[in-house]
């Protein structure tokens, strides 16, 4: 059983261009969720996605979107980055939203 | 929405000790989950524990919903048990959001 995968790891971007990050979920989970998580806080919701819908969304701006492949990868898209983007942002899997997530290693961005 | 406190937010111990991590929580939660954050940032899964006692070798947790707390609890700390403990919560009704609380550092030293 193969866990949750992030890519990239890191990754170093200017001010006012775009991002995609990508996540591969557990194998069997249809469920995934993305976080954003500054130096020294907890995660914080950015949204999440059940069957390739978006089902719940944090206090983020639309600039921040994703999508739901029929595989139930999921991308994470920021548009206009801003220097306060930079952060490791988490991408987490379930079954059925009802039971435990699995996070992945995450994706460190820097924003210059 | 659902407020999470964690207590201490840090602790120091020498390696053999005891320790206890505290989460209180402001309303009813159907999912309550510990997570280690390594230094590399991966979180990693400790317990999935709405309710109940749960024990995994020298960790256990314990959550009491209907008095909305919930303590983690690690005996004979090694030094591979320092980082960032957070727990985890969704309210009842919320179909997708974890909320997580600001976290206990621990460090384990010699």
């Amino acid at each position: 059983e193969t866990g949750v995968t992030q890519s990239p790891t890191h990754l170093i971007k200017t001010r006012g261009q775009q991002v995609t990050l990508r996540c591969s979920s557990q194998s069997g989970h249809n469920t995934v969720s993305w976080y954003q998580q500054a130096l020294g806080q907890g995660p914080q919701f950015i949204f999440q996605y059940y069957r390739e819908e978006e089902n719940g969304r944090g206090n983020f701006p639309p600039r921040f979107s994703g999508l739901q492949f029929p595989n139930y990868s999921s991308e994470l898209n920021v548009n206009a980055l801003e220097l306060d983007d930079s952060a490791l942002y988490l991408c987490a899997s379930s079954r059925e939203s009802i039971y435990g997530y699995t996070f992945g290693s995450g994706t460190r961005l820097t924003v210059v | 929405g659902i407020q999470v406190e964690q207590s201490p937010p840090d602790l120091i111990l020498q390696e053999g000790a005891n320790s206890t991590l505290r989460c209180n929580f402001s309303d009813s939660v159907n999912n309550l989950q510990w997570f280690h954050q390594n230094p590399w940032g991966q979180l990693i899964n400790l317990f999935y524990i709405p309710s109940g006692t749960k024990q995994n070798g020298r960790l256990s947790a314990t959550t009491v919903a209907t008095e909305r707390y919930s303590l983690l609890y690690i005996s004979s700390s090694q030094t591979t048990d320092s980082g960032v403990y957070f727990c985890a919560v969704k309210g009842v009704g919320t179909a997708s959001k974890l909320t997580f609380g600001t976290g206990t550092r621990l460090q384990v030293t010699l």
